[in-house]
């Protein structure tokens, strides 16, 4: 089972700030079947980027991810304040899915 | 649009059995593999398994082989999670998911408390 690591547990920022939020995985992990969902509290997960770089239906610009191999990286350009929350990073391969354990960005 | 709504909140005793609906519309149900994951209470997302809404082809967690199986009913567009031999640590939200390397739809989730 591929082991995702994700860091840090929690970003503190504010509004207008930059965040990078990183994603290791214990082995390699195929680009096509990386992806990263934000989740609020109450409410089901949703995907932001998948294929490690797309975007998803929806999902604003101010979103985006970069990586290969064992490192993934999701960055919002400038927080808005809808966009405090936890977000998981997750891949799928050899048939199997794992979820990191998340990064929560709070302000 | 794509919706998947997933049958009602559940508690169950130790030991026993749940089965957990996941009804879609708004697309060929038979295109799209169907992924479960649940989420105990305050802690992350856990990716159960996923079953082919085609062809009926389906992979489990390890964590989860010999107690969990996947089944769709293709006439009504409907996917099924059966858990057995229920542990108070299987409490948790259950979701449905549309896809199998990734989830671009959800269910809006299924609480399961087992308790005695």
């Amino acid at each position: 089972e591929i082991v995702l690591t994700q860091s840090p547990g929690t970003l503190s920022l504010s509004p207008g700030e930059r965040a990078t939020l990183s994603c290791r995985a214990s082995q390699s992990v195929s680009s096509t079947f990386l992806a990263w969902y934000q989740q609020k509290p109450g409410q089901a997960p949703r995907l932001l980027i998948y294929g490690t770089s797309s975007r998803a239906t929806g999902i604003p610009d101010r979103f985006s991810g970069s990586g290969s191999g064992t490192d993934f990286t999701l960055t919002i350009s400038r927080l808005e304040p809808e966009d405090f929350a936890v977000y998981y990073c997750q891949q799928y391969g050899n048939s199997q899915g794992t979820f990191g354990p998340g990064t929560t960005v709070d302000f | 649009q794509v919706h998947l709504v997933q049958s009602g909140s559940e508690v169950k005793k130790p030991g026993a059995s749940v089965k957990v609906s996941c009804k879609t519309s708004g697309y060929t149900f038979k295109t799209i593999a169907i992924t479960w994951v649940r989420q105990a209470p305050g802690q992350g997302l856990e990716w159960m398994g996923w079953i082919s809404a085609y062809n009926g082809n389906k992979q489990y967690a390890q964590k989860f082989q010999g107690r969990v199986t996947l089944t769709t009913d293709t006439s009504t567009s409907t996917a099924y999670m059966e858990l057995g031999s229920l542990r108070s640590d299987d409490t948790a939200v259950y979701f449905c998911a549309r896809g199998q390397g990734w989830f671009d739809s959800w269910g809006q989730g299924t609480l399961l408390t087992v308790s005695s």
